[in-house]
């Protein structure tokens, strides 16, 4: 089946401490990206990528690094500098550059305290 | 700033109602999409909608963009259990061919049985 892989579904961390929440597609999708969803809120845009070894922040991408050294990977890295890092996050794919996000993981709860 | 405004929040209805969620934009938009989250799920794509005024329909789903395309609507016939959920509205601020969508907070519709 293809799909996007999000892991951990939960993860819980202590403050000040950096974490990686994953993302793999075999979808074979050029595009990538990483959202935030707070409670009762919509999704928010953190970092896009259209290519490989090429990414874009979003709108709220301070505390936030990803990379893509792999067209199916796209890991986003939470920093000890984001100042509200609980949340859910979801990473979505699309089938072509500058489309919208098609396709969404099932995402990674993050609990930090 | 851009913004994109759904109305209701929250909508309780008896199955077999039928449901509007309502979507406005600040500014004109190139095209607006939909999505829909279960609870404890992740977004599933429904639908892009690209030129005004246009109507697209997806079984008990009806989807129109606006003549001016700064409004949108999602229109559910018959409301059953499995349409329980929230519904969000994204557009695109960055112009034709921009990726960076903006969402609502999303209209929750939960469906009485």
């Amino acid at each position: 089946d293809g799909g996007i892989t999000q892991s951990p579904k939960y993860l819980f961390r202590k403050e000040g401490q950096n974490v990686t929440l994953s993302c793999e597609q075999n979808l074979n999708h050029d595009a990538m990206y990483w959202y935030r969803q707070d409670p009762g809120q919509g999704l928010r845009l953190i970092y896009y990528s259209q290519i490989v070894n090429d990414f874009q922040k979003g709108d709220i991408a301070e505390g936030y690094s990803v990379s893509r050294e792999k067209k199916e990977s796209f890991p986003l890295t939470v920093t000890s500098a984001q100042k509200n890092p609980t949340a859910f996050y979801l990473c979505a794919s699309s089938t072509r550059q500058g489309a919208s996000p098609e396709y969404f993981g099932p995402g990674t709860r993050l609990t930090v305290t | 700033g851009q913004q994109v405004m759904q109305i209701p929040q929250y909508q309780h209805v008896q199955e077999g109602e039928d449901f509007t969620t309502y979507c406005n934009s600040s500014t004109t938009l190139s095209n607006i999409q939909w999505y829909k989250q279960r609870p404890g799920g992740h977004p599933v794509f429904l639908i892009q909608l690209v030129k005004s005024g246009e109507v697209k329909k997806q079984k008990r789903l009806t989807f129109q963009f606006g003549e001016a395309k700064k409004n949108s609507s999602l229109h559910i016939t018959a409301t059953q259990t499995t349409d329980v959920g929230t519904y969000f509205c994204a557009g695109p601020f960055g112009g034709a061919g921009s990726y960076q969508l903006t969402f609502g907070k999303g209209t929750k519709l939960s469906v009485i049985p």
